[in-house]
């Protein structure tokens, strides 16, 4: 079993919908939570980021993470066609070597 | 600022030749890492140096060999190509926990095909 798990899609919404993405993970001992979005032949960019539990806001984006459920979510409003991506989720234990386990990515697909 | 750079960005190898990819980075990071990504795989960290002068072994380090040249640059060899090998690979940057945004900074990526 993966130490982060992410369903890899593809997950197909409307312009304008509200897309829902979500980890889980294993490591109860993950503090640091991230997302971070891919385009097609490019580098990940950091999206959000949030250390422990709680929600985070930012512009269009929100991510809420849960450590009791050990779940981590990311809901992005008001989806453009340009948020058509891969989003991955990435966690780490500590700040030491900053290592991160990232999920295995859910591609987006926003149709106009 | 260009961030991240790798190089080659594409790149054919016959089963058993060498190469070495570049990356170097110019936000004065401390940290930098080497990843794979596979379909279905995910990022998979093959390894990473936490300061300048040291590094460390990741997930899925065999067959390959590191170096941290200086603060700016960490190269990563293959001495003997494999097919299994074949991937994408991403070099990445970071300052440490505590000096600011945690988050990686990613290079644009190797094609690398092993035939």
């Amino acid at each position: 079993q993966k130490e982060v798990e992410q369903d890899p899609g593809p997950l197909s919404v409307p312009e304008g919908a509200i897309v829902s993405l979500n980890c889980t993970y294993s490591n109860s001992a993950f503090q640091y939570f991230m997302w971070y979005r891919q385009y097609s032949r490019k580098g990940p960019e950091l999206l959000m980021y949030t250390y422990s539990s709680g929600n985070k806001e930012d512009g269009r984006f929100t991510a809420q993470v849960d450590k009791s459920s050990k779940y981590i979510s990311l809901f992005i409003r008001d989806s453009q066609p340009s948020d058509s991506a891969t989003y991955l989720c990435a966690m780490s234990v500590t700040a030491a070597g900053n290592k991160l386990t990232f999920g295995g990515g859910t591609r987006v697909l926003v149709k106009p | 600022n260009a961030g991240v750079t790798q190089t080659p960005k594409f790149q054919v190898l016959k089963t058993g030749q060498s190469m070495t990819l570049q990356c170097a980075q110019d936000m004065n990071h401390n940290s930098m890492y080497w990843y794979r990504q596979d379909p279905g795989m995910g990022l998979r960290l093959i390894y990473y140096s936490a300061s300048e002068g040291t590094t460390d072994k990741g997930e899925v380090p065999n067959g390959y060999n590191v170096s941290r040249l200086n603060k700016r640059e960490f190269s990563l060899r293959l001495e003997s190509a494999a097919p299994s090998q074949t991937s994408v690979y991403f070099c990445a940057s970071s300052l440490l926990v505590g000096q600011g945004d945690y988050g990686y900074t990613f290079g644009s990526g190797t094609r690398l095909t092993v035939v």
